[in-house]
């Protein structure tokens, strides 16, 4: 199956830092989604985007499934930005839609 | 996007017994995927839950220990049989519930927390 490999696995930045993380997949996939893990366990959907580019105020991602990437963007960081970020892929060509979860990067944002 | 309800939202068990998760969708959706999340690590796929057939365990899962239900197009049980505290983690329901074309997005319930002693 598609492996997932998100880079860096921990992440320190001052509020107002900007930082950008990136999702690396080993096979071609056409579903491929961040998500946000806040403290609190909660997961939210930040971008669905097997390719091109999203922006979603000071987020953005960018995926180049030629070559088996994407990247998060976070401008301009808060505090409220700290948790565990996730990139997760599959390719439906059987309609399987079982998303593989990297192990997540974990970012603290100190004000 | 979809609003998804899970009970309980955590609990504290003995080992040897069982817990039945409740997960609940405000609209009709055709799957509904189960995941496990053990302390400090990654989300995990469990199974996959279409109304009207058995589910689709992944590798290492199976239907005596993890037993779902999925009576209807926007519910959805859990069971965590026979439990050890190996089976500690947070569990939790997801969806499909994009619009469009994008009607893969994911959307994750709050999941339940369970510690078992």
């Amino acid at each position: 199956g598609i492996q997932v490999e998100q880079s860096p696995p921990d992440l320190i930045l001052q509020e107002g830092a900007n930082s950008t993380l990136r999702c690396n997949f080993s096979d071609s996939v056409n579903n491929l989604q961040w998500f946000h893990q806040n403290p609190w366990g909660q997961l939210i959907n930040l971008f669905y985007i097997p390719s091109g580019t999203k922006q979603n105020g000071r987020l953005s991602a960018t995926t180049v499934a030629t070559e088996r990437y994407s990247l998060l963007y976070i401008s301009s960081s808060q505090t409220t930005d700290s948790g565990v970020y996730f990139c997760a892929a599959s390719y439906s060509g059987a309609g399987s839609y079982q998303l593989t979860f990297g192990k997540g990067t974990k970012l603290s944002v100190i004000p | 996007s979809a609003v998804i309800s899970q009970k309980p939202s955590r609990d504290i068990c003995q080992r040897g017994t069982s817990l039945t998760i409740q997960c609940q969708v405000d609209s009709q959706v055709t799957m509904m995927f189960w995941y496990r999340q053990q302390p400090g690590q990654s989300l995990t796929l469990i199974a996959t839950a279409n109304q009207g057939s058995e589910a689709t365990y992944e590798s290492g899962f199976v239907i005596d220990k993890f037993p779902i239900s999925r009576p209807n197009l926007t519910f959805s049980t859990l069971t965590v049989s026979n439990m050890s505290p190996e089976d500690s983690s947070i569990y939790l329901c997801s969806v499909e519930g994009g619009t469009g074309v994008h009607q893969e997005t994911q959307y994750f319930g709050p999941g339940t927390r369970l510690l078992v002693l």
